[in-house]
């Protein structure tokens, strides 16, 4: 069963707005969550994460929103730019536990 | 239709033992890549294999790691002598094709919890 899901296969957006990813989880015991970013020549690389204690985690233009009573994670972008283009996991974890990743979202900028 | 599956979740060794972590990939798929994840790290490539061939081993620790990925049978990933440092999540990922080329779907496994004591 698919505890993290992401429910938008794909996204457009035009250069210098904003993209907003979006992820819903289920389980209500997940304390730490991430995004990742795949490009197609590599493999995933880490981007962002938050931890339950907080709300917001901010790094340059990428910033994570979580609402933990909706069970939702959204990942912000501004000025998103055409180097943005990738595909975006988000993935979340409870304590000792494995890491559950959603299935991507397909983030296109056009320039 | 079975997805990455990787086995055991949790795996608890005492420091000098051996940890094997296996990975059965999606059916259908013959590409497999190992990576790890630190504490407070993102992931990062380990080892890239097809059936028989390791194809790329460029995030391979130069000792103590080997990975295989035989003809029958999941994708071993070992590590000999564990050390604390090595405690970390490891994941599995399958695609039909080389992981470069975008048409092809990326699936990851849930993952290895490694703890080294």
């Amino acid at each position: 069963d698919q505890q993290v899901k992401q429910n938008s296969p794909s996204l457009s957006v035009q250069e210098g707005r904003i993209s907003i990813l979006n992820c819903d989880y289920t389980n209500s015991m997940f304390d730490y969550f991430l995004w990742y970013k795949k490009y197609p020549a590599e493999g995933p690389t880490f981007l962002i994460s938050i931890s339950s204690i907080k709300d917001k985690n901010e790094d340059g233009r990428f910033t994570v929103f979580l609402n933990k009573s909706a069970k939702h994670l959204s990942l912000h972008i501004v000025p998103s730019q055409p180097g943005d283009s990738a595909v975006y996991f988000c993935a979340a974890s409870a304590v000792g536990n494995q890491f559950y990743f959603g299935t991507g979202t397909s983030l296109t900028v056009i320039p | 239709n079975a997805g990455v599956m990787q086995n055991p979740r949790h795996l608890v060794r005492r420091r000098g033992q051996e940890a094997r972590l296996r990975c059965s990939p999606m059916k259908g798929h013959s590409h497999v890549y190992w990576y790890r994840q630190l504490p407070e790290e993102g992931l990062k490539f380990m080892v890239y294999l097809q059936k028989e061939n390791i194809i790329d081993e460029s995030g391979m620790p130069k000792e103590r790691f080997s990975a295989e990925f035989p003809k029958e049978g999941p994708s071993i990933l070992r590590i000999q002598q564990v050390v604390r440092g090595d405690s970390a999540a490891y994941f599995c990922a399958s695609s039909l094709g080389r992981h470069w080329e975008m048409n092809y779907g990326y699936t990851f496994g849930s993952g290895t919890r490694l703890t080294v004591v």
